[in-house]
This record gives structure tokens, sequence and C-alpha cells, in this order.
């Protein structure tokens, strides 16, 4: 079963424009939220996490917003760049899991000059 | 460079044919993950290893696949009798025991014709 829904599929944004993508999960059991940048042809690379006892994190242009009892949670973009273009995937983390991650299905993302 | 390493980088294969695919993680990480990503999609978790013990198996790894991790250091991961269906990238992960980061490595992409 899906535990996690992504939107939008894709999004083209201009550059220095802000750039949305949410996440909303079922289960309550989960303790980390990392988001994911993928470039063609490479791996997944840890762009930012949050853990649940917080509603913000920002690290430079990145922003995530977690809100726990809507079961949401977005990574903002502020300043979006030609070189952010990418596939954005969010992630969940089981408590107990075993730091095993289950995948959103994906943001593609195009900023356009 | 000390990130994840996998070999090799993509392989073409007939169906029927046996593959296997070798992951390097991160030398002091004592955690491996494997993980396959089809077109379009988010990773999907297929196990993991703590040291050389394999701790969990999901149900997307059927018989015809088998992980190792003998020494706990590398890990390979071997198809039997390849399908289409099996038709994917395979990424490998390692990280530090417990809610750590994973970091992943390039991955390895089949295609089996």
């Amino acid at each position: 079963q899906q535990q996690v829904k992504q939107s939008p599929q894709s999004l083209i944004v201009q550059k220095g424009g802000i750039s949305i993508i949410n996440c909303a999960y079922e289960n309550t059991a989960f303790d980390y939220f990392p988001w994911y940048q993928q470039f063609p042809g490479k791996g997944p690379a840890l762009l930012i996490a949050i853990r649940p006892d917080v509603s913000e994190k920002k690290e430079g242009r990145f922003t995530i917003s977690f809100n726990k009892s809507a079961k949401q949670f977005s990574l903002h973009i502020m300043d979006s760049q030609p070189g952010d273009s990418a596939t954005y995937f969010c992630a969940l983390r089981l408590t107990g899991g075993g730091n095993k991650l289950t995948f959103g299905t994906g943001t593609q993302l195009k900023v356009e000059l | 460079d000390t990130g994840v390493s996998q070999d090799p980088r993509h392989k073409i294969t007939k169906r029927g044919q046996n593959v296997t695919f070798r992951c390097d993680p991160i030398s002091e990480h004592n955690r491996l993950y494997w993980y396959r990503q089809t077109l379009g999609q988010g990773p999907e978790f297929l196990t993991y290893f703590q040291n050389e013990a394999q701790l969990e198996k999901s149900r997307l790894l059927s018989d015809r696949f088998s992980a190792e991790r003998p020494k706990g250091s590398f890990s390979t991961l071997e198809i039997q009798r390849t399908e289409q269906g099996d038709s994917a990238m395979y990424l490998c992960a390692s990280s530090l025991e417990g809610p750590h980061e994973q970091y992943f490595g390039p991955g390895t992409r089949l295609t089996v014709t």
C-alpha cells in the first residue's frame, strides 16, 4: 500500500521563484522525514531532513515545513536556480523499522531561465 | 572518494541469465541497504544488513534474489533467471547503526532483454 503521497508529479518554476513540493502520509509511526535530490543517472542525495518534534527546518535555500496533526510535510526551495532542476523525493522512516526508508513517487522540478 | 560505490554501473542481460551486482559502502558504516527504483518511481526497499547479518527482506525480494555481505564490508546482490520485470536501477545505501542518514551509491542500471 502507498504510505506516502507526493505532489505535484512535475513542476516548472522560473529562476528566482519558490518551488514547493508536498507529501502526505498515513501512518503516524514515522520518526524521520528526509528529502532526497536525484539527478539523471545518479543515486539520490540527502538534501535536508526533519524530525517530528519540530515544525520547520531551514538550511540555506531549502526549508522543510512539518504539520504533524495533518500528517503532511513540504519542501520549499527559495530563489530556485536552474541547477536545482532534478527529481525530488520525500521519504519516511518507520519508528523501530530498522532505519529503512519509504519513498514518495518523486517530483520532477525544472527551473527555467 | 569515500562515498558508496557500485559496480557495474550498467548491465544488459538476456532473459534467463544470472547477474550479480556489488556494493562497497562507506568504510565505517555497518548498515547496508539495497533498494530498487523503476522509471518514474521512488526507490523501494529490498533488504538490509547490519554487519554480515541480513536483518530484513522485503516481499519484493523473490526467491530469485539473494543478497550477501560475507565479511560485513561489501555486499553482492544476485538475481537468478532474470525476467524483463527485473529491469530497474538497483541502489545501495549505507549508514551507521541506529537512526542515521543513509547515503546512496550511483546505482546499477539493469536492462533485461
